[in-house]
């Protein structure tokens, strides 16, 4: 079955610094696309980056990055130059042949 | 196009009340989910349909939980009898996946409904 493991329910950071979200995944499938979401208080899930499993280079958006690292089945989310409005809840999950399967999220809060 | 769309945003009801939830997928998009978000579990995966046919139940809860997709524009998750446990926030989300899976750009989401069960 497939799982999807974020180990860090809440994180904290400085506005203007850069803070990293962990996930890992376990997974059968040898093609299949990672997933970030972010969920603000607003409740409105918006997706933040995607990457595709057989693509060797890492996804980036703006100031969001991810370090995906195939072999490891980890697909961490970078935030740099982080912003009040980046406060929220982030969520990985997996995207395989249909359906998803999500982390338990990580709850992030930007520090003025 | 207006994305997701959910209805009602909050629900109130009363322990065994039966309940409905709605939802109108983005039109064109052949997969529809319905998902259940608490503070314990996150994100949990409770049936999804593939062109209106439901493929996976396997994540409702209980018998108490029935999905329908009576079309390609409507789908709704009852609950009945509600239960206190049941107080969650549920989400729709649909997508057009294509040959190679959860193509394209992931998932849509609607804004989800609060359910509270008092």
């Amino acid at each position: 079955a497939q799982t999807v493991t974020q180990s860090q329910p809440e994180m904290s950071v400085q506005e203007a610094e850069t803070v990293t979200l962990s996930c890992t995944y376990d997974t059968s499938e040898s093609d299949y696309y990672l997933f970030w979401y972010k969920q603000p208080p607003s409740r409105q899930m918006i997706l933040v980056i995607r990457q595709e499993a057989y693509k060797q280079q890492n996804a980036t958006e703006n100031r969001f990055s991810v370090n995906f690292q195939k072999a490891a089945k980890s697909f961490s989310l970078k935030i740099s130059d982080s912003q009040l409005g980046d406060a929220a809840m982030y969520s990985c999950y997996q995207g395989g042949s249909e359906k998803l399967v999500f982390g338990k999220g990580t709850k992030l809060t930007v520090n003025p | 196009d207006a994305g997701v769309i959910q209805s009602p945003r909050h629900e109130v009801t009363e322990m065994g009340q039966e309940v409905t939830l709605r939802c109108k997928p983005i039109s064109g998009h052949d997969y529809l989910f319905w998902y259940r978000q608490t503070m314990m579990r996150g994100l949990e995966l409770l049936i999804y349909f593939n062109n209106n046919v439901p493929i996976d139940d396997s994540g409702m809860p209980e018998d108490r939980f029935s999905a329908k997709m009576p079309n390609a524009s409507f789908s709704t998750l009852k609950i009945q009898p509600s239960e206190p446990r049941d107080s969650a926030v549920y989400f729709c989300a649909s997508s057009s996946q294509g040959r190679r899976g959860s193509a394209n750009y992931g998932y849509t989401f609607g804004s989800g409904t609060r359910l509270t069960v008092v």
